[in-house]
């Protein structure tokens, strides 16, 4: 069974400053690994996804996310944060050989101007 | 483009009620998902369907039941209905291949008196 661990609970930022979040999974086969966003009162939203290939992958509106094999990591990281970036953010694994979606407990990140 | 529909949005239950949560989608999706949402715990997964006329047990599955009455609906029922299932419910589907992103319904925000 695979699992996920986010070492952060809350990230308080100032506007304009990088932040970075951390994911660490847990599987005994390969995984898929993903990044969802949640804005108060709403659902989650896909902010990136990693399947296979580039170890690097990116989002459209900034955000960018490594998947390292040996470190079991998936962090993700912006380099430059907005005030509309304050949200919570969860990520999740998949194991190639289960149906199940696994998340992490969340980040909670908190842009200061 | 719905994408995944839930009702109801909100609800207030007494202790030892009944009820159940609709889920459906038109996205063409075998999997199905049920999560609930607790502060500070991420989503659990309570019950996940692979595809028509299947489903399994997730990570808190006690106090719930599930239909997948079709490809495109997947309901939970709540028989007895207690204080601790207070939560915010939400639905997910994903496309037939594993390795995809799921995509969320708004949720279910039930409150247990």
């Amino acid at each position: 069974a695979q699992s996920v661990t986010q070492l952060d609970s809350q990230v308080p930022v100032f506007e304009e400053a990088p932040v970075e979040l951390r994911c660490n999974y847990s599987s005994s086969v390969s995984v898929y690994l993903f990044w969802y966003v949640q804005y108060p009162n709403q659902g989650l939203q896909l902010l990136l996804k990693y399947l296979s290939g580039s170890t690097l992958v990116e989002s459209i509106n900034g955000f960018e996310a490594e998947f390292n094999k040996s470190q079991t990591s998936f962090h993700l990281r912006k380099p430059s944060v907005h005030i509309s970036d304050t949200a919570e953010y969860f990520c999740a694994v998949s194991a190639s050989n289960d149906y199940k979606l696994s998340f992490g407990a969340g980040t909670t990140v908190t842009v200061r101007a | 483009n719905a994408g995944v529909t839930q009702t109801p949005k909100f609800q207030v239950l007494k202790t030892g009620q009944s009820m159940t949560l609709q889920c459906a989608q038109d996205m063409n999706h075998n999997s199905m998902y049920w999560y609930r949402q607790d502060p500070g715990m991420g989503l659990r997964l309570i019950y996940y369907s692979a595809s028509e006329g299947t489903t399994d047990k997730g990570e808190v599955p006690n106090g719930y039941n599930v239909s997948r009455l079709n490809k495109r609906e997947f309901s939970l029922r709540l028989e007895s209905a207690a204080p601790s299932q207070t939560s915010v419910y939400f639905c997910a589907s994903r496309a037939d291949r594993i390795n995809t992103e799921a995509f969320f319904g708004q949720g279910t925000r039930l409150t247990v008196v």
